[in-house]
């Protein structure tokens, strides 16, 4: 099975960029790399993924180093809202590890205002 | 446009009984997948279903079933509950279950095994 490496926290001040890395050297050729993020009693929510190259939504970015081993999703002005557990995994398309996800432990996110 | 519903939203049971827990997925997404979520053990994959089929499956024992409809909504059961059981039960859907497509996830089923 896949498996990711997360900081288990970082910390931010309101309106400072913020990087989160995350480690997935187990990834396959065809692999694209999710993130998703989860507020408290709430499921998680998707934030962004990307394949090969860095990839921009309103959100937030994502930069995938060239190896594809590890990548970083940038949140480029942190809010109060952005505090949540982040996420990071790559997903199979296919073979035997059809549909399975393997969850990191996450980032819990902590933003200061 | 609606989202993936899960119900029911919370439930008490207490241990030796079964439980079965519902999933409405997105209209038109055919790829669900289920998962449960500990504080100990994290978010675990527990199966997922692609057009009424089990495509795979995590390390839970037998007494974790799950099923696919034709309408792609989907239920989970749980016999002869345990104690460890209680934890919080997500499911997901996806347009197909190739890397490229995106989750979206329910806001869960909290189960508490007394």
């Amino acid at each position: 099975d896949a498996k990711t490496t997360q900081p288990n926290s970082m910390e931010s001040n309101e309106e400072e960029p913020v990087h989160l890395p995350c480690n997935h050297s187990t990834i396959s050729g065809t692999d694209y790399i999710h993130w998703y993020r989860q507020l408290p009693s709430q499921g998680p929510e998707y934030v962004i993924h990307g394949l090969t190259s860095n990839v921009n939504n309103r959100m937030a970015s994502l930069a995938i180093a060239e190896d594809r081993k590890s990548s970083t999703l940038i949140l480029h002005r942190a809010t109060l809202r952005d505090a949540a557990v982040y996420y990071c995994f790559p997903r199979r398309a296919g073979g035997t590890s059809y549909g399975k996800l393997t969850f990191g432990q996450g980032t819990i996110l902590t933003v200061h205002p | 446009k609606a989202g993936v519903t899960q119900t029911p939203r919370y439930l008490i049971k207490t241990r030796g009984q079964q439980v079965t827990l519902s999933c409405s997925p997105i209209s038109g997404h055919r790829s669900v997948s289920w998962y449960q979520q500990t504080p100990g053990q994290g978010l675990q994959f527990l199966f997922e279903y692609f057009s009424e089929t089990q495509r795979n499956k995590g390390n839970f024992p037998g007494r974790f079933s799950g099923r696919q409809f034709s309408n792609s909504r989907s239920e989970m059961n749980v016999s002869t509950l345990e104690l460890g059981d209680s934890a919080l039960y997500l499911c997901a859907s996806s347009l197909a279950s190739s890397g490229a497509n995106v989750l979206t996830f329910g806001a869960g089923s909290r189960l508490t095994v007394l």
